[in-house]
């Protein structure tokens, strides 16, 4: 089936450290991967995406690559500020190119210090 | 723009009541709006699809007699939990889409209502 792991937080950083959160998938075929990014009292919002492999999403200084042979998705950023402090949910939609159901992992809180 | 609001945002209701929560695109119409559920330290989980007009479509052991959708406008979709119990209690987020579900893989999400029932 299809599934997503994510890493447990909460992950707490100082200003200006490089983050990394873990994402590795199970599907069949080829998914459209997601990271959301869900601030305090506010509705998710998508971060980035990418549809095939080796694609790159980027947004708001974030990253993440679509690792086919790892069935991986880790989101990066090389300098986190305060206000970057949100439960981030990678997911995944089964079919690449239109909308079947999203897939959520369990989320990861990053709390980052001045 | 593209904004989701939810209301309640949290609702506390004894057990046996319904309770109805309300899922609104403020600036945009939503062909297909989606119901999750979301328990403590876990993922999203998807309810159910609606597209408006007609029924929703519900996931494998969500019970449709239970948990009412409503989508009867291209702005508000409505999920009525019936006869409440306290095992019901969980966070239900809705999200919205402007594309029919085949077409696009957009999602806009609302805040989320936090049901209590006691």
């Amino acid at each position: 089936g299809n599934s997503v792991t994510q890493m447990e937080g909460p992950v707490t950083l100082s200003e200006e450290a490089f983050l990394t959160i873990n994402c590795t998938y199970t599907a069949t075929g080829y998914p459209s991967l997601f990271w959301y990014v869900q601030y305090p009292g506010e509705g998710l919002q998508l971060l980035l995406k990418a549809t095939k492999a080796d694609d790159k999403g980027s947004n708001k200084g974030f990253e993440a690559t679509y690792r086919k042979e790892t069935t991986s998705f880790h989101l990066e950023k090389g300098s986190v500020q305060v206000s970057d402090s949100a439960v981030y949910f990678c997911a995944l939609s089964p079919f690449s190119g239109g909308y079947n159901k999203l897939i959520f992992g369990a989320g990861t809180r990053l709390a980052v210090h001045p | 723009g593209a904004v989701v609001s939810q209301h309640p945002s949290w609702v506390i209701c004894k057990s046996g009541t319904s309770v109805k929560i309300e899922c609104r695109s403020l600036d945009f119409q939503a062909t297909t709006m989606f119901w999750y559920r979301q328990f403590p330290k876990q993922s999203l989980m998807l309810m159910a699809t609606s597209n408006e007009g007609s029924k929703a479509t519900y996931e494998q052991g969500v019970e449709k007699d239970k948990f009412l959708i409503n989508h009867a406008s291209l702005t508000l979709s409505t999920l009525t939990v019936t006869s409440a119990h306290p095992e019901d209690s969980s966070f239900y987020i809705c999200s919205a889409s402007p594309l029919p579900s085949s077409q696009s893989d957009t999602q806009y999400f609302g805040p989320g209502t936090r049901l209590t029932v006691l």
